[in-house]
């Protein structure tokens, strides 16, 4: 356990479905994020969160949309996706300042059907 | 901006043996460089990181990595691998305190008796 929770571990949804994601920390960091992982691809960084706002936005599609409710929750709300969206969904936190590294869950396997 | 490559995508070693893993950056400046190792289905965890000072860093796992300024690189390096070293492992970078992590594509670690 390494203090990032993601619920569910695996998902799988049609594409006409609505889910949500969840990441939880209780590590008292002040900036969440969203990763993700495709098979043969690098980590796409998704969205950053520090202190509750949203202060990157990597061109993702709208049918992902974060919230952020306060600062040890981050949620991931899925909205008609594709099946190339299918992907191992990553959460991080971590506290800003020198010596600081990302604290990661362990992900939740996303199949879009 | 900023990148980060690692040239090797699959590296095989025996049990035993030493290992290096490949890291170059691309940024003007020094930035904060980092290692992460991720077992199938799981999330990122922490090597060792660096940021100032001795250009030898240390890790966890017996791990430890050089920062070589003039190469653009922070190679991995372990004096002898474990079977349960086989892992992906990932290369980061941001340019300071509170901004995201780039990642670099992964090099995919294998290890044969």
């Amino acid at each position: 356990e390494t203090g990032v929770t993601q619920t569910p571990r695996h998902l799988v949804m049609g594409m006409t479905n609505k889910k949500s994601l969840k990441c939880e920390q209780h590590l008292g960091h002040n900036a969440m994020y969203w990763y993700k992982q495709s098979a043969k691809k690098p980590l796409e960084l998704m969205f950053v969160y520090s202190l509750e706002e949203r202060v990157e936005n990597n061109s993702v599609p709208s049918r992902f949309s974060p919230e952020c409710p306060n600062s040890s929750h981050l949620f991931l709300h899925l909205h008609t996706l594709q099946p190339e969206d299918s992907a191992l969904y990553l959460c991080a936190s971590s506290q800003p300042g020198q010596g600081y590294g990302y604290t990661f869950g362990s992900g939740t396997r996303l199949t879009v059907v | 901006a900023q990148s980060v490559t690692q040239p090797d995508i699959h590296i095989t070693v025996s049990e035993g043996a030493s290992l290096e893993l490949r890291c170059n950056y691309s940024y003007g400046a020094t930035p904060y460089l980092f290692w992460y190792v991720q077992s199938p289905g799981q999330g990122l965890q922490l090597l060792l990181k660096y940021f100032s000072g001795d250009t030898l860093v240390q890790g966890i796992k017996g791990f430890e990595a050089e920062f070589k300024r003039s190469q653009s690189s922070f190679n991995l390096r372990k004096p002898s691998v474990h079977w349960s070293d086989a892992a992906e492992y990932f290369c980061a970078v941001n340019r300071r305190a509170g901004t995201a992590l780039i990642f670099g594509k992964g090099t995919t670690l294998s290890v044969s008796s």
